[in-house]
């Protein structure tokens, strides 16, 4: 499976948007890019994924590089619920599995 | 409202003591799965289930059983729990429309198990 690396920590402050990054550069072309976060004392939840093009929904934006190799997440105004931890992770068509490879993350840290 | 349910939520127990952690979807969802969580490695795979009746086995499935006898239950099983099996546990369930890339994951509020 592709690897991802995500920064440690980032902070931001309330009501201001985040940018969080990934780079993904061994992705292959039928992987698509997925980002969950995990808040405190919660399960995984999933936050949007894409393919190729950049994809919004009402919780975040997914920006795709042209190459694939990079993908930011957007959180268009950040409130202290969005504190947690975003994982981006890359799912592939094949492996019966379908799991979810978790790395670290990026810790968001929103202050207010 | 769409949700994975696992009960209980915490759970104490001794070594050896069979156990069963429940996990239930509301979403008709074929995929369910079982993942662990510990400080520094991450969560984990340990047992799947495409469909009724089809398991099989994740990255850490030792110690553990599972059984899909119904599409929305997904029990798993510690027939002997040891003190390593001290973990956050996580259900999670996904549709299996298409490419199996294509679909999001429903994850469950977790159970804390310690095992004394």
């Amino acid at each position: 499976d592709a690897k991802t690396t995500q920064p440690n920590s980032m902070e931001s402050n309330e009501e201001e948007p985040v940018h969080l990054p990934c780079n993904h550069s061994t992705i292959s072309g039928t992987d698509y890019i997925h980002w969950y976060r995990q808040l405190p004392s919660q399960g995984p939840e999933y936050v949007i994924h894409g393919l190729t093009s950049n994809v919004n929904n009402r919780m975040a934006s997914l920006a795709i590089a042209e190459d694939r190799k990079s993908s930011t997440l957007i959180l268009h105004r950040a409130t202290l619920r969005d504190a947690a931890v975003y994982y981006c992770i890359l799912k592939g068509l094949g492996g019966a599995t379908n799991k979810l490879i978790f790395g670290t993350g990026t810790l968001l840290a929103v202050q207010p | 409202e769409a949700q994975v349910t696992q009960n209980p939520r915490y759970l104490i127990t001794v070594t050896g003591k069979k156990l069963t952690v429940t996990c239930s979807q509301n979403m008709n969802h074929e995929y369910m799965s079982w993942y662990r969580q510990d400080p520094g490695l991450g969560l984990r795979q340990i047992y799947y289930s495409m469909n009724v009746e089809v398991t099989d086995k994740g990255d850490v499935p030792e110690g553990y059983k599972v059984s899909r006898k119904e599409k929305r239950n997904f029990p798993l099983i510690l027939e002997s729990p040891s003190p390593n099996q001290t973990s956050l546990y996580f259900c999670a369930s996904s549709p299996t429309r298409g490419s199996l890339g294509n679909t999001e994951a429903f994850f469950g509020q977790g159970t804390r198990l310690t095992v004394v």
